[in-house]
């Protein structure tokens, strides 16, 4: 089972501000298969970037991914009110289908 | 616009049994695969099982496996997830999620969940 390790657990940061999230998985992810979701309290979460660098239809561009291999890094430019929430990996390149164990951005 | 809607969580008992459903709409259905993934309280993510797009090759988690069934009916838009042999560590809130399934598999639009709650 390749295991996805987030960090940090908990990110305090104010709006306007950069954030970068990291996800490290203990096997090489193939083919950049790593995607990011971010949820908020009480919904559902929401797909942001899959292929490791594709953001989702509707995602704004202020969300990038990059990475390959093990090391992989959500980076949001700007913070809005709206980001901050939890954020998950997740791979998808060998079986089982795993994800992070998640970080939190909070104000 | 994509919409799934779960039902038929509740409380049971460990051991008990007990049958998700998903309504899906706003996409062709029977062209996607579908995907169970679980969040226990307070938890993070849990992948649960996934099934393809057509006849439906399936797949489980090591941790429901040969206690869980996935299944779809087609005409009927509908993903469901047989739950048998409940234990205590299902307790999770239970997404259901349309697949995209290009060599390997993430999950583009998800429902609100479904509470399963097993407890004496």
């Amino acid at each position: 089972e390749n295991v996805l390790t987030q960090s940090p657990g908990t990110l305090s940061l104010s709006p306007g501000e950069r954030a970068s999230l990291s996800c490290r998985a203990s096997q090489s992810v193939s083919s950049t298969y790593l995607a990011w979701y971010q949820q908020k309290p009480g919904q559902a979460p929401r797909l942001l970037i899959y292929g490791a660098s594709n953001r989702a239809t509707g995602i704004p561009d202020r969300f990038s991914g990059s990475g390959s291999g093990t090391d992989f890094t959500l980076t949001v430019s700007r913070l809005e009110p709206e980001d901050f929430a939890f954020y998950y990996c997740q791979q998808y390149g060998s079986a089982p289908l795993t994800f992070g164990g998640g970080t939190k951005v909070e104000i | 616009e994509v919409q799934l809607e779960e039902s038929g969580g509740g409380l049971i008992q460990p051991g008990g049994s007990l049958r998700l459903s998903c309504t899906a709409s706003g996409f062709t259905f029977s062209s996607f695969a579908m995907s169970w993934v679980r969040q226990a309280p307070g938890k993070g993510l849990e992948w649960v099982s996934s099934i393809g797009y057509g006849v439906g090759s399936t797949y489980y988690a090591d941790s429901v496996k040969g206690r869980f069934t996935i299944s779809r009916d087609n005409p009927k838009n509908t993903l469901y997830l047989q739950m048998n042999s409940l234990r205590a560590e299902d307790t999770a809130l239970y997404f259901c999620a349309q697949t995209i399934a290009t060599g390997a598999w993430y999950f583009a639009s998800w429902g609100q969940g479904a509470q399963v709650t097993v407890s004496s």
